[in-house]
């Protein structure tokens, strides 16, 4: 069975300060992770992915974030905190194989940021 | 390049009703998704599409959902009748990925946020 756990639905952070939103995942199967950002009435737009390859995955607006399986966890990070930033982010496993590329979601992240 | 279309953007209706909703996925994009957001929740799958075929509905309440994508292009997804449990917002996505069990990157509409009162 895959699952997403994100630790933490509210996060507030002073506008300069690091950003870290934590993720755990279990699959079956090597996974492909995600990271997803949501602004109020608005769809998901994709941060970023991690398919294969480096660990270490850099996104859009200054994000990245570290696949590490041993602790199978796809935290998301960023140096510095901009208000641009609040919003309720999403972490997403596919389980990949057989399983139709199908997203499991994370119940989210509301990220604040105070100036 | 145009984004996923969906309308309308908000509905309120009266349980028992029925309501549909209309998702123009991006130009190309071989495979759509629908998913129903609940608040506080993240999104759920209720069904995918690969061109005009379901290849997942596992999660699609079939007594009172139902979808369809009539070649290969739109999707309309319908609630009848609705259950105040059904007031959630309903993202269509989709994707290039020629084969369903690929996971390309999914783009997302913007939603129908549903009330049911």
């Amino acid at each position: 069975a895959q699952s997403v756990t994100q630790l933490g639905s509210h996060v507030s952070v002073s506008e300069g300060a690091l950003v870290l939103l934590r993720c755990n995942y279990s699959s079956s199967v090597p996974p492909y992770l995600f990271w997803y950002v949501q602004y109020p009435n608005q769809g998901l737009q994709l941060l970023l992915k991690y398919t294969t390859g480096a660990t270490l995955v850099k996104g859009i607006n200054g994000f990245e974030a570290e696949f590490k399986k041993s602790e199978t966890s796809f935290h998301l990070t960023k140096p510095s905190a901009h208000m641009s930033d609040a919003a309720e982010y999403f972490c997403a496993v596919s389980p990949g194989g057989s399983t139709l590329g199908r997203l499991y979601f994370g119940r989210g992240t509301q990220l604040t940021v105070w100036p | 390049e145009a984004g996923v279309a969906q309308s309308p953007r908000y509905k309120i209706i009266e349980k028992r009703q029925s309501v549909a909703f209309w998702c123009n996925p991006i130009s190309g994009h071989a495979t759509l998704y629908w998913y129903q957001q609940i608040l506080g929740q993240g999104p759920k799958l209720l069904i995918q599409f690969q061109n005009n075929g379901v290849v997942d509905d596992s999660q699609l309440p079939k007594d009172r959902f139902s979808a369809e994508r009539l070649k290969g292009v739109d999707s309309t997804l319908k609630i009848q009748p609705a259950k105040l449990e059904d007031s959630a917002v309903y993202l269509c996505a989709s994707s290039l990925a020629p084969e369903a069990r690929l996971s390309y990157e999914q783009y997302f509409g913007p939603g129908t946020r549903l009330t049911v009162t």
